[in-house]
């Protein structure tokens, strides 16, 4: 069965410098897609970054990029510049390749960045 | 606009008092997926469903059911509520790999 593990559940950053934020996953499927959403305190959740296991480069989005390592089963967060908006709960997680018919949530890092 | 909408989005009830939360997507998407959030468990799937008529159980749908008879909505049903219902739900909607739009989530209060 797959399993997601964050084990930051908080964590603080200074305004402007970056953060990393850690995901490990375990799984025995060879095609498994692995994502990262923002929930801030309104509680919407927010697609920030996907990573396919395939994917020889590591996915980027503006300020956010995904620090894949398959070997060690971790996929990493960073988010370079922090901005006093990205304080919220962070939530890695993992699919199935092409439908996320089994899509597994880590239980969240709360990051809070400090002005 | 692309999205996915839930209704209520905030709900009080008592045991044993049937409800539904409606979800529907206006961009035409073939899977949905209901979750339910409950704090340091982060979320979990509840039901999903890959079509019309085609719905399945995901990890905890003890206490649930769903229907999908049309492709834009996927309801969720709660047939007797319990207060270990209580907890915050998203329903989704998948574009395919690697794009899953959320609803704005619906919290359940059940006393």
């Amino acid at each position: 069965a797959q399993k997601i593990t964050q084990t930051q559940p908080g964590m603080f950053v200074q305004e402007k410098e970056a953060v990393t934020l850690d995901c490990t996953y375990d799984t025995s499927d060879p095609s498994y897609g692995l994502f990262w959403y923002k929930q801030p305190s309104s509680g919407e959740m927010i697609f920030l970054i996907y990573q396919g296991s395939y994917d020889q480069q590591n996915a980027t989005e503006g300020r956010y990029s995904l620090n894949f390592q398959k070997a060690r089963k971790s996929a990493n967060l960073v988010i370079s510049a922090s901005q006093l908006g990205d304080s919220a709960m962070y939530f890695c997680a993992m699919s199935a390749y092409l439908y996320n018919n089994d899509m597994r949530f880590g239980a969240g890092t709360r990051l809070t960045v400090k002005p | 606009e692309a999205q996915v909408t839930q209704n209520p989005r905030y709900l009080i009830t008592v045991t044993g008092k049937k409800l539904t939360v409606t979800c529907s997507q206006n961009m035409n998407h073939e899977y949905m997926s209901w979750y339910r959030q409950d704090p340091g468990l982060g979320l979990r799937q509840i039901y999903y469903s890959m079509n019309v008529e085609v719905t399945d159980k995901g990890d905890v749908p003890e206490g649930y059911k769903v229907s999908r008879k049309e492709k834009r909505n996927f309801p969720l049903i709660l047939e007797s509520p319990s207060p270990n219902q209580t907890s915050l739900y998203f329903c989704a909607s998948i574009a395919g790999v690697g794009t899953q739009y959320f609803g704005p989530g619906t919290r359940l209060t059940v006393l």
